[in-house]
């Protein structure tokens, strides 16, 4: 069975700095996706970034990173320029691509960004 | 364009009740996936629906049911309701199981 790992359960980065999440996952397969959400005190899940597990070139969406590591099985987060507003719950998600179609979420780290 | 809404956005039932959530997916999405995030925890994988029938399922009891219709909306049903029930209930949409976009969520107490 999979499993998804986020060793890190508080961190805190000053503000305009950057921060790294770490995730490692756990799979026999080849081809799966992953994603880091994004969980403010609001409650609602929002995607921040997606990586498909075949392509090597590593996702990008503004200030947010990943280093992904399919060797490793690892899947970092890193955030640039951190802002108040990224104050929140990160999740990291796995998914199989070839058919269960169910994600499989780890504990999360709480992230705090200090002005 | 609207994104995934549920309702009600916060329940309170007693133990041995049973409840209805309900969640109406992003536009253009055909499943819906349901899944259980206690505090402080990541949300677990409860079940999916795709084409009205239920494709998927975590390792949910038999209380937990789900149907969904044909505009693609859909229900959560948990009966025989338990105090370990109380969690956040969120709802997922999705275009034939891609990339999942997630709703606000249901806050269930069991008193």
């Amino acid at each position: 069975a999979q499993t998804v790992t986020q060793s890190q359960p508080e961190m805190s980065v000053q503000e305009a700095e950057t921060v790294t999440l770490s995730c490692t996952y756990d799979t026999s397969e080849n081809n799966y996706y992953l994603f880091w959400y994004k969980q403010p005190p609001s409650r609602q899940m929002i995607l921040v970034i997606r990586q498909e597990a075949y392509k090597q070139q590593n996702a990008t969406e503004n200030r947010f990173s990943v280093n992904f590591q399919k060797a490793a099985k690892s899947f970092s987060l890193k955030i640039s320029d951190s802002q108040l507003g990224d104050t929140a719950m990160y999740f990291c998600a796995f998914m199989e691509a070839s058919g269960t179609y169910k994600y499989i979420f780890g504990t999360g780290t709480r992230l705090k960004v200090l002005a | 364009d609207a994104g995934v809404t549920q309702s009600p956005t916060h329940l309170i039932k007693t133990r041995g009740q049973q409840v209805t959530l309900r969640c109406s997916p992003k536009s253009g999405h055909d499943t819906v996936s349901w899944y259980q995030q206690a505090l402080g925890q990541g949300p677990q994988f409860i079940f999916q629906y795709y084409e009205e029938e239920e494709r998927q399922r975590g390792n949910f009891p038999d209380r937990f049911s789900g149907h969904q219709f044909p505009n693609y909306s859909s229900e959560l049903n948990v009966n025989a309701l338990l105090l370990g029930d109380s969690a956040l209930y969120l709802c997922a949409s999705s275009l034939r199981g891609d990339t999942q976009y997630f709703g606000p969520g249901t806050r269930l107490t069991v008193l």
